[in-house]
């Protein structure tokens, strides 16, 4: 089971980024999205396609169609350049996407 | 709030088991509300799961890494363990544990939330 990311997304300041997660098993099971800061452990943005956990700003949202899942970060921030990860459970297993880093030119 | 915290050696020699526990404060593991598992991530890489566990001792592993790997749980302590055995140098990685919620949904294992800090391990003579 594979995810496949971009390897890396550019955003200025204050415009819209969005990152697409694809696979084929993701038509049958929920993506799940997380944020890695440099030096840091991830963090959840987003479970079950498009719910996002208390905390998590709303300018990150989810959304799911077909085999592709898609994070799209609104009004995109400095303090957002960070790796983005996809994941989703395929036959018991977690897979993770290979990630996608974003810069905020 | 939950946290979770890494302990062990940072160096390990290669051939040898490489031991992480991950205490955990905050939720009691014995109450099932999470499984309890562990994810890598090796320089400048991507995240890799290992497996997980539920409070009840039943675990679940990356199929390439299932038969040097086991994942068990002290309810006693409130902590999980990790053991892999037969280190080389692409086992050296930053490794995380995480609690992974019951999902109501799907009746298994749910997203890796929160994260413990890392626990960097070098295999190395």
């Amino acid at each position: 089971y594979n995810l496949t990311q971009p390897p890396s997304v550019a955003v200025s300041p204050g415009q819209t980024a969005g990152i697409t997660c694809s696979g084929d098993f993701l038509e049958q099971t929920y993506a799940f999205w997380y944020q890695q800061k440099p030096g840091q452990s991830p963090v959840l943005l987003i479970y079950h396609d498009t719910y996002r956990p208390s905390g998590i700003p709303e300018r990150f949202s989810g959304s799911s169609s077909g085999n592709t899942a898609t994070l799209t970060i609104s009004g995109t921030q400095e303090m957002d350049e960070a790796d983005y990860y996809c994941q989703m459970w395929a036959s018991g297993t977690a897979v993770f996407g290979s990630g996608t880093r974003v810069t905020v030119l | 709030h939950v946290q979770l915290q890494e302990s062990g050696p940072g160096l390990v020699e290669p051939s040898q088991t490489l031991s992480l526990t991950c205490t955990v404060s905050g939720e009691p593991i014995a109450t099932g509300n999470s499984y309890w598992g562990w994810v890598r991530q090796h320089p400048g890489k991507g995240l890799e799961w290992i497996g997980h566990i539920y409070y009840s001792g039943d675990a679940y592993y990356m199929p390439s890494l299932e038969s040097r790997v086991t994942i068990s749980v002290d309810t006693s302590k409130n902590e999980f363990s990790l053991k892999m055995k037969s280190v080389t140098s692409a086992d050296s990685a930053v490794y995380f544990c995480s609690r992974l919620p019951y999902d109501t949904v799907t009746g298994s294992a749910g997203w890796f939330d929160p994260w413990g800090q890392g626990a960097r391990v070098t295999v190395s003579s």
